[in-house]
């Protein structure tokens, strides 16, 4: 079945840094793709929508200046947290649609990037 | 405004019992429903799904029914077994397409040997 890499699975940062997220899709294209973030006993909360040589879409209340978004090619997706702050640290995890589908309809999740700023 | 809703946070069950975990939803737009199991610091398990075409989909110990009149789907698992505790997401989507999921808040499930 259609599987969704991504990378790291967890990190720790120092405030002010920026950290890398990378989500890629291994074995079907995805045009489009899906960044999600979950605090602690909480539920998935749809950040911005990513779209293969386009400008991604975010969700209100998401800083796209913070939170950069960049789909360079139909396997990967990147999210980098700019100038990370100890508020930024959450469960972030990424989501393709391989259009083969399935009973899933597609929807594929990747495994999560833990990120904690110290 | 939060579009699905699972209105219980936990829920507790003997296992051999059944589990029936549900989830509403308020955009009449939906028409995918998928039900997704979650480890902390793990992406979620996709579980079973149904469209809006039909109200009862089953998979081995997991059925889910979907009354659209009234916005209304629940996961029954039955029997309920110790390595069903986790949290239970509900999700819905108006296409599956470019649309994203939306996720409900979850509901903790422990099933208690």
């Amino acid at each position: 079945g259609a599987v969704v890499s991504q990378h790291p699975s967890w990190v720790i940062c120092k405030s002010g840094t920026s950290v890398k997220i990378e989500c890629r899709s291994l074995d079907f294209q995805a045009t489009t793709m899906f960044w999600y973030r979950q605090f602690p006993k909480q539920s998935l909360m749809l950040m911005a929508t990513s779209n293969e040589g386009s400008k991604a879409t975010y969700e209100q209340g998401v800083e796209k200046d913070k939170f950069l978004i960049n789909h360079a090619s139909l396997t990967l997706s990147t999210l980098t947290v700019t100038s990370a702050h100890p508020e930024d640290s959450s469960f972030y995890i990424c989501s393709a649609r391989d259009s083969r589908s399935g009973t899933n309809y597609g929807y594929t999740f990747g495994s999560g990037t833990r990120l904690t700023v110290v | 405004d939060q579009q699905v809703k699972q209105n219980s946070p936990s829920l507790s069950v003997q296992e051999g019992r059944i589990s029936i975990l549900n989830c509403d939803y308020t955009n009449s737009m939906f028409d995918y429903f998928l039900w997704y199991k979650k480890y902390p610091a793990e992406g979620p398990t996709f579980l079973i799904s149904i469209s809006s075409i039909k109200d009862k989909n089953e998979d081995g110990r997991f059925t889910v029914f979907l009354n659209k009149s009234a916005k209304h789907l629940s996961l029954h698992i039955v029997p309920s077994q110790p390595g069903d505790s986790a949290v239970y997401f509900c999700a819905a989507s108006e296409e599956p397409g470019n649309t994203p999921l939306v996720f409900g808040k979850g509901t903790r499930l422990s099933v208690i040997a």
